[in-house]
């Protein structure tokens, strides 16, 4: 079974430039989340979609970050424009079906992309 | 902010050796789950254990859980040097409208020496 894929792997970027990330989940896997995680710490879940309906994103900073998750499948996370704080290894995660209180909900994650803003 | 708070946020051992790491958290639970990531790399999930159960096993893992002091602990047992990685735990909160959502602690670095 593949895996969660993301890409770009590395990005290096100025202040104040774009820049957008994809992500395919795993086949069959209705939802998908995006995380933030700076160095040294956990990961901070930043948006979670269901299907391609938007379920958490108390967390996204609207100013500057967007996500969308296109036919249920796909998602791309951009940031524009970008600020030296986003530096960071975003990941991104599926799992089966997301229910309140089930015990299977877990998740599976990508190898992640680190930027680096200058 | 974080919810789980892991403790020792490192831990070295020589191979052979069992580590013990502590994860406590605030708020009431669906689930409890433990991940391992390798440098440079994501997420790999370890385990899951419900808020109604007080210990699971997966191979050299066990988990402990105890709801009333809000705590978990992951034991590895006869360490390997492959173990080494930083490990999370992850609580799934209860109640919310949100569901599924985790929110992870700092970690615990663990080095396993050979």
């Amino acid at each position: 079974e593949a895996g969660v894929a993301q890409s770009p792997r590395y990005k290096i970027i100025e202040k104040r430039q774009s820049v957008a990330f994809w992500c395919n989940p795993i086949s069959g896997h209705a939802t998908l989340y995006w995380y933030q995680q700076i160095l040294g710490q956990g990961p901070k879940l930043l948006i979670q979609f269901q299907n391609n309906g938007v379920v958490d994103d108390s967390q996204l900073p609207k100013d500057r970050f967007s996500a969308e998750r296109l036919k249920g499948v796909d998602s791309t996370l951009k940031i524009q424009p970008a600020k030296l704080e986003d530096s960071a290894v975003y990941l991104c995660a599926s799992s089966l079906v997301a229910q309140r209180g089930a015990s299977y909900n877990e998740q599976f994650f990508g190898p992640g992309t680190r930027l680096t803003v200058l | 902010s974080q919810q789980g708070e892991e403790d020792p946020q490192a831990l070295s051992i020589q191979e052979g050796e069992n580590a013990t790491m502590n994860c406590s958290y605030k708020t009431s639970i669906n689930n409890l789950q433990w991940y391992r990531q390798n440098s440079g790399r994501g997420l790999v999930h370890l385990i899951l254990i419900r808020s109604n159960e007080r210990e699971k096993h997966s191979g050299r893992l066990r988990v402990t859980l105890d709801t009333s002091k809000k705590s978990s602990s992951l034991l590895i047992t006869a360490s390997r040097a492959a173990d080494t990685a930083s490990y999370f735990c992850a609580t799934d909160r209860a109640g919310g409208t949100s569901y599924g959502k985790l929110t992870f602690g700092q970690g615990t670095i663990l080095t396993v020496h050979p």
